[in-house]
């Protein structure tokens, strides 16, 4: 599985829109790019996933580029509750279906 | 539907004990896995399984066992507690095919070993 990249935290202001970075610059073609989060020590929860395009859904955007180096999970409107530790996983479907997990980014939004 | 349980929550062990954590989920998932979390690291993977009476290892699983009986049931012993396997144990599980692969996760068990 591709190896993933994130800086080790960053902060938000709240309302605004968070922008977390992830490098996979060795990603391959079937490897999907997986978010989850973990809210302080609860178990981690899905948040999106893309190949190519990028993807919305009621919790966040995926940008990912176009030559699948990079990719971005934005949060449109932060809240207090989305401080966690985001982590980014490269995945491949079909395979052993297994997540491999980085240390992730930790998000702290302040009032 | 309950998701994934685990019990139970915190748990205390002597060095040389041993113990099963439980994992059970309500959500037909073929596959469930097993994963560690230690102070300040992410999450790593202990041992899965993709269906029931199949399972393999994943990366950390000296000194541990798993068994998949039922699909719902994804029991995890410690064989002998080392101070080592101090940590936070996730269980999850997910649903083979399909679009998406996300896993659902348990609430965790903290173990402490003394």
């Amino acid at each position: 599985d591709a190896k993933t990249t994130q800086p080790p935290s960053m902060d938000c202001a709240e309302g605004r829109a968070a922008n977390l970075p992830c490098n996979h610059s060795t990603i391959s073609g079937n490897e999907y790019v997986y978010w989850y989060r973990q809210i302080h020590s609860q178990g981690p929860q899905y948040i999106i996933h893309g190949l190519k395009n990028n993807e919305t859904n009621e919790m966040a955007s995926l940008i990912i580029t176009e030559d699948r180096k990079s990719s971005t999970l934005i949060l449109p409107h932060a809240t207090l509750r989305d401080t966690a530790v985001y982590y980014c996983i490269a995945f491949i479907q079909g395979g052993s279906e297994k997540l491999v997990f980085g240390k992730g980014t930790k998000l702290t939004v302040n009032p | 539907n309950a998701g994934v349980t685990q019990t139970p929550k915190f748990q205390v062990l002597k060095t040389g004990q041993s113990m099963t954590l439980q994992c059970a989920q309500d959500m037909n998932h073929e596959y469930m896995s097993w994963y560690r979390q230690d102070p300040g690291m992410g999450l790593r993977l202990i041992h899965y399984s993709v269906g029931a009476g199949i399972t393999d290892q994943g990366e950390v699983p000296n000194g541990y066992n798993v068994s998949r009986s039922t699909t719902e049931d994804f029991p995890l012993r410690l064989l002998s507690a080392a101070p080592s396997q101090t940590s936070v144990y996730f269980c999850a599980s997910n649903k083979a095919g399909g679009r998406a692969r996300e896993q659902y996760f348990g609430p965790g068990t903290r173990l402490t070993v003394t």
